[in-house]
Parts: structure tokens; C-alpha cells; sequence
């Protein structure tokens, strides 16, 4: 299993303003995820973020908009730039892990419920 | 990654069983199932997962059939505190899975 710890829990920001999420795992990952989920909405996979290399961006999001950072195997951050009241959503960390091939499952943070006003 | 296909909402009484069927009917060779539970603000939460046949754990039953081009939840006697998104998710668990969330069911279970 695995614990993660997301901060900050939820923020309030002014448009045209960053804000950096930071993700701490209890235990050492290879891969990060971080997801975003607007309000009703399923989760939407923004990238991959691996120890070492750069993040592997999903289709419509860009490195100069959710530049993330991974410095070792149980931290990384993701950071919202340049904000706008579109980016108001709930911004998740997960991680996965198993034993072998069954058993994998991905585990979450509570989220950081981000609002622009 | 496969496709899936879940109803947008389900309800149902307490005490009673819930089936959630989730299609996928593009389902490949190396492809596991994954059910995961998400209750309003917090992060979305491992249930059962499972290749072929039959899996149950304490929580849950997930219901495969041979061609695996659907999977079915089962959760027996469901309580007020049940109620939540089910996602059902299909993808390759080696080497590194991405997990994309589909559309999900949202179970309202009423007293």
C-alpha cells in the first residue's frame, strides 16, 4: 500500500497567478500520476511524472502551463501556471504499486481543491 | 487502452444487491479489470481487479465471462455509506499502468 500526502488541501488563487501542489509518497514509486477532476466530472490523467526524466504530458496539457517536478522517488510537485478561473478543479497525485502482475492497484491523495477567482 | 462503458447513475435501497456492468468490448490479451470507488471529496479508492472468471474479497464481487468483453460488480447488501462513482477500468497492470478513468456510475443508495 501506499500513503500520499497532497498540499496544500485546497487554496484560492487570483487569475494570472502559480500555484505549486506538492505529493509526498510513504514509500519509494517509480511513477507518479497526477490527474485533474473538475467539478462532476471523472478524472482526466494530466501527466506521468518519472524520477529522473521529464513528465510525459497527455493530450492537451503542456509542460509551460503544469510544469512538474520529480527530485527523487517519493516527491513531486505540479504547478498551475498562469491561472484562470478554467483551472478550477481538484488536482490529484496517485501512485501505483502491486506484487507482480496481479494486485496493482493506484493509490490517491485527498486532492487540492483549487479555485481562481 | 480499452474503452469502457458504464450507466451514468444507478439506484438502489439498502440491504439490497448491486450489479454495475461495465462493457469493454475491446478488451486485450494482457488486460486486467479494476474497479475503483470515489466518495465526494476524496481521492478515488481501489475495490477489486480481476483477469478472468470470478474474484471476491471482502468488499466486493467481480464477475468476468469468458469472452471478457464485460465485467459485472457486485456489492452485496449496500448501506447508506455505499453510495458513490464506481469506474470501471481496463488496461495492461505490467511494466507500468497508466489508469484512465472512464465516465463512471454514480450509485445513489436510498434508506
Amino acid at each position: 500500500s501506499a500513503v500520499i500526502s497532497q498540499k496544500p488541501s485546497r487554496d484560492i488563487c487570483q487569475r494570472g497567478t502559480s500555484l505549486t501542489i506538492q505529493c509526498q509518497v510513504d514509500s519509494q514509486v517509480t511513477m507518479m500520476f497526477w490527474y485533474r477532476q473538475q467539478p462532476g466530472q471523472s478524472l482526466t490523467l494530466i501527466a506521468t511524472a518519472n524520477q529522473g526524466s521529464e513528465a510525459t504530458y497527455e493530450s492537451g496539457f503542456v509542460i509551460d502551463k503544469f510544469p512538474i517536478s520529480r527530485p527523487n522517488l517519493t516527491f513531486s510537485t505540479l504547478t498551475v501556471s498562469n491561472m484562470s478561473p478554467e483551472d478550477s478543479s481538484i488536482y490529484l497525485c496517485s501512485v501505483e504499486t502491486g506484487q507482480g502482475v496481479e494486485n496493482t492497484e493506484a493509490f490517491f491523495g485527498q486532492g487540492t481543491r483549487l479555485t481562481v477567482v | 487502452l480499452a474503452k469502457t462503458t458504464q450507466p451514468i447513475s444507478m439506484d438502489s435501497y439498502e440491504g439490497q444487491e448491486v450489479n454495475i456492468t461495465c462493457s469493454h468490448n475491446n478488451i486485450a490479451t494482457n488486460d486486467y479489470i479494476t474497479w475503483y470507488q470515489q466518495f465526494p471529496s476524496q481521492g478515488p479508492r481501489f475495490i477489486i481487479q480481476g483477469y478472468k472468471t470470478k474474484v471476491t474479497n471482502e468488499v466486493a464481487s467481480l464477475f468476468i465471462p469468458a469472452d471478457r468483453k464485460s465485467s459485472t460488480l457486485s456489492l452485496p447488501r449496500v448501506s447508506l455509506s455505499d453510495t458513490a462513482v464506481y469506474y470501471c477500468l481496463v488496461g495492461d497492470i505490467t511494466g507500468g499502468f497508466k489508469t484512465i478513468f472512464g465516465a463512471g456510475t454514480r450509485l445513489f443508495v436510498k434508506a
